[in-house]
């Protein structure tokens, strides 16, 4: 079966601007969760969605935002980008949820470039 | 706030001999640790996982040790190939929704 597909595979954009990344998951998975990784903080949790409810949230500013829609797609949000926010941005999909030993798929993420 | 964390930043290993990997965590409370491996260019891929209440657990060419005493994971790699050369991560569970990541561990094979 298909994989977790994210999309564009890679975004470059300007200080100030907002950007939006989208997530498909595994069919029938129902759990997204995202991931920021740079190479200082390596892979950070951002958020995690089921069932369009965000279930628990990471150490980040409120530029950052996600959302989940009723087909567990998931979409994330930065606002007012700035150059630390270059990073590959993971999302990962679970059939419930990724910390109790339901194993997370990863997809290729995200690369942003912001200049 | 806790998390989890590597030994070392790199690895280099012989071709054919065994790799470890060391990870030392500091939440005392998580029950569920997972190795991933991430190639150049990919999302960190799922290799073996252990849950607390074990001490060992073994896969196809692969070992998990994990010490509660001393908060320590480590995964073992049997007759290294170059195809393991990767970034190696150890993860553990905050809570029931959330994994928090160590920094990785470059692993390199000489041929």
């Amino acid at each position: 079966k298909a994989g977790v597909t994210q999309t564009p595979r890679y975004l470059i954009k300007t200080r100030g601007q907002q950007v939006t990344l989208s997530c498909s998951p595994i069919s029938g998975h129902r759990s997204v969760s995202w991931y920021q990784q740079t190479p200082g903080q390596g892979l950070q949790f951002l958020f995690e969605y089921f069932s369009e409810t965000q279930r628990n949230k990471g150490n980040f500013p409120g530029r950052f935002s996600g959302r989940q829609f009723s087909n567990s797609r998931s979409e994330m949000n930065v606002s007012t980008l700035e150059l630390g926010d270059s990073a590959l941005y993971l999302c990962a999909s679970s059939r419930t949820t990724g910390g109790t030993g339901d194993e997370q798929f990863f997809g290729p993420g995200t690369r942003l470039t912001v200049l | 706030g806790e998390s989890v964390g590597l030994h070392l930043p790199t690895l280099s290993v012989q071709e054919g001999d065994n790799s470890i990997i060391n990870c030392a965590y500091s939440n005392s409370a998580s029950d569920y640790f997972i190795w991933y491996k991430q190639e150049s260019g990919k999302g960190p891929q799922f290799i073996i996982d252990i849950r607390s209440n074990m001490d060992k657990r073994q896969g196809q060419r692969v070992t998990v040790l994990l010490n509660k005493t001393v908060k320590h994971l480590s995964l073992q790699i049997a007759a290294t190939q170059p195809g393991d050369s990767a970034v190696y991560f150890c993860a553990e569970n905050e809570n029931d929704y959330k994994l928090s990541f160590g920094a990785g561990t470059t692993v390199t094979v000489r041929a």
